[in-house]
């Protein structure tokens, strides 16, 4: 079946501008994690959804940071105002819903902020 | 909050030699242990997992041991291959929450 999904793939953006990043979770999966990843670094937990709610918000880095997942499903990710620093590859995953269980992760965004 | 350490950062074994990397954590509330391959340019996947209430897995070439009271838990790959050359991750997962380790980058000459 589908896996999860991300895109873009790839984006380009200047500083200061906004960008949007999107997650298709694998249907069914009602939990969904976002994460972050520099080159050559580990995984940076960045939120987690339970359907619709995200408890926890104090992973994200900066108030520019904010997520969103609607109907159970697709998740975004929103980065406003954006700083080289920001530059990097956001990964998500889903699993089915307790943290017992395996995450899927999406083939990520490569973000880069000129 | 949650701090994983995951040991060695890099790892060069030849190959049919045994890999082992390390992990220890320090929220009790972990119940969940995951370990990730990541291949270069590729998404994490899960090669194995351990829950709170076991204390060894073994999969093929692949074992985990956890030790809960000394909030460490180890990954063992036997029999090592050129094909097992990838970073790995362990991971320390609570109820919403995930952590994981900066990685091990394992190389397996032939």
């Amino acid at each position: 079946g589908a896996g999860v999904s991300q895109s873009p793939s790839n984006k380009v953006t200047e500083k200061g501008k906004d960008v949007e990043l999107r997650c298709d979770p694998i249907s069914g999966h009602t939990a969904l994690y976002w994460y972050r990843q520099s080159l050559g670094q580990g995984l940076e937990f960045l939120i987690y959804f339970q359907g619709n709610s995200a408890p926890d918000k104090s992973g994200l880095p900066s108030d520019r940071f904010s997520a969103e997942r609607t109907g159970g499903s697709v998740s975004t990710l929103t980065i406003q105002r954006t700083q080289q620093e920001d530059s990097a590859v956001y990964l998500c995953a889903s699993s089915l819903g307790t943290s017992e269980r395996e995450q899927y992760f999406g083939p990520g965004t490569r973000l880069t902020v000129t | 909050g949650e701090n994983v350490e995951q040991h060695p950062s890099t790892l060069s074994v030849q190959e049919g030699d045994s890999a082992v990397i390390k992990c220890t954590y320090s929220d009790s509330a972990s119940n969940y242990f995951p370990w990730y391959k990541q291949e270069l340019g590729k998404r994490p996947q899960l090669i194995i997992d351990i829950r709170s209430n076991v204390g060894e897995k073994k999969d093929q070439r692949i074992a985990v041991t956890l030790n809960k009271t000394a909030k460490h838990f180890s990954l063992h790959i036997t029999e090592t291959q050129p094909e097992d050359s990838a970073v790995y991750f362990c991971a320390a997962i609570e109820p919403g929450k995930s952590t994981f380790g900066d990685g091990t980058t394992l190389t397996v000459k032939p």
